[in-house]
């Protein structure tokens, strides 16, 4: 299948710093790029869609002014937690949107925990 | 509504054995269903994917099922082992909009 890469698979940042997490399409173009959070043993959570070269769409209750996403590219998609605090501690997965004929599915990246002290 | 929801919550099994995760949905129109395992700290990776015409595709000891007109699939494990312990997620391609809906997952604990 596809293969999305997520970069960092782990990251620990100070309280008020800002944090970068990538997402890259190794063998597709991905027009779509979406990004979740996932809590502790709860369901990935969708925060925001990532079209190519148009701002994204953010979903109910997620502060686009906090969670900065830029999609320049076909097979890039990054998502900035700006003045990060403990509670964006979690884990954040980038997905892309690979469609093949009628079908579309979603390939997953490997997720970052964040970590925010 | 669009929704999507598995069951069980969770599940505890012992090693060698055999179970069945189930998804009912209300996505319409349907355009495709997705079985994803995710372990634990790493994302989704995808096990199958089932169009509206296919009722069963198989993955080496995975075998899910669709029947479209319930609208229910399920996920049979097979002589399950202890690296299948994860947390099994369906997901519910929105025909037209390429829009997801996700189930809120099987936790599957499989035990010595």
């Amino acid at each position: 299948g596809a293969v999305v890469s997520q970069h960092p698979s782990r990251v620990i940042c100070k309280s008020g710093t800002s944090v970068k997490i990538e997402c890259r399409s190794l063998d597709f173009q991905a027009t779509t790029m979406f990004w979740y959070r996932q809590f502790p043993k709860q369901s990935l959570m969708l925060m925001a869609t990532s079209n190519e070269g148009s701002k994204a769409t953010y979903e109910q209750g997620v502060e686009k002014d906090k969670f900065l996403i830029n999609h320049a590219s076909l097979t890039l998609s990054t998502l900035t937690v700006t003045s990060a605090h403990p509670e964006d501690s979690s884990f954040y997965i980038c997905s892309a949107r690979f469609t093949k004929g009628q079908n579309t599915e979603a390939f997953f990246g490997q997720g970052t925990r964040l970590t925010v002290v | 509504k669009n929704q999507v929801e598995q069951s069980p919550q969770s599940l505890i099994i012992l090693e060698g054995k055999n179970c069945t995760l189930q998804c009912n949905y209300t996505v319409s129109p349907f355009s495709n269903l997705r079985w994803y395992k995710q372990d634990t700290g790493r994302g989704p990776v995808s096990l199958t994917i089932m169009t509206f015409s296919e009722n069963t595709k198989s993955n080496g000891r995975y075998t899910a099922t669709l029947d479209a007109d319930t609208k229910q699939s399920s996920l049979h494990i097979t002589a399950s082992q202890l690296s299948d312990s994860a947390s099994y997620i369906c997901v519910v391609t929105l025909m037209y909009f390429n829009k997801f809906y996700f189930g809120s997952g099987t936790k599957l604990n499989v035990k010595p």
